[in-house]
């Protein structure tokens, strides 16, 4: 069965600071893979998502940016923090094919608190 | 534009009765719905889709939707409530882009009260 990872669970970073953030899938290959972040547990703001290595389209222009170095890591970062950058993260994953080709599966999230 | 609306912020409702947390949504071409629930502090979980075929789908922990394309909407219906229901949930809709992108609701946040 597939499970995805995210870590850390909880991060307080002062502003300014750099930022990284894993997820990693297992039991699938290939999946399209998203970034979110949800702000005051309400609704979901897609960051960044991707289909393939290298393969990253950004949604919201800011100071974070993506990485996938390998198929199933998903590497969210910032070189500098903002106090706006606090909120919950998660990261999400679909399959291209199959009976699972559309929902999407979500990780346990990160709480991000920039001070 | 293509989106989606959950119009309450929250539904209350007494264990055992049953509940609806409500949908609609806008976008072009043939319309593949989604429901997830999240629970405090926790990542989103699947709970059912609607892609074709029958208009009422059945999902995980006895939750349905029922879809409307005349009133483009997708209900979330449970036929009895339980105290544990008690959640928050979004609906959601694949936009037809080319892409994978999906778009969320706002969240309806669920309260069952014994």
């Amino acid at each position: 069965s597939q499970t995805i990872h995210q870590w850390p669970a909880t991060l307080v970073q002062p502003v300014g600071s750099p930022l990284s953030l894993e997820c990693t899938v297992e039991g699938t290959s290939n999946p399209n893979l998203y970034w979110y972040r949800q702000a005051a547990g309400r609704g979901l703001q897609l960051l960044f998502y991707s289909i393939g290595i290298d393969q990253i389209s950004s949604e919201v222009p800011q100071n974070l940016s993506a990485s996938r170095p390998q198929d199933r890591q998903f590497i969210l970062s910032s070189k500098k923090l903002l106090l706006s950058d606090s909120g919950f993260y998660l990261c999400a994953w679909s399959a291209t094919s199959g009976a699972l080709s559309y929902e999407q599966y979500f990780g346990p999230g990160t709480r991000l608190t920039v001070t | 534009a293509q989106s989606v609306a959950q119009p309450e912020d929250q539904v209350n409702v007494a264990e055992g009765n049953p509940l609806t947390v409500k949908c609609t949504y806008s976008v072009s071409g043939n319309p593949y719905l989604f429901w997830y629930v999240q629970y405090p502090n926790r990542g989103l979980q699947f709970l059912l889709k609607y892609i074709t075929g029958d208009n009422l789908v059945k999902g995980s922990y006895g939750f349905e939707a029922e879809f409307n394309k005349s009133q483009t909407s997708f209900h979330l219906k449970k036929p009895s409530a339980l105290v544990s229901d008690s959640a928050l949930y979004f609906c959601a809709v694949r936009v037809n882009t080319g892409g994978f992108k999906t778009i969320f609701g706002a969240g309806t946040r669920l309260f069952v009260k014994a």
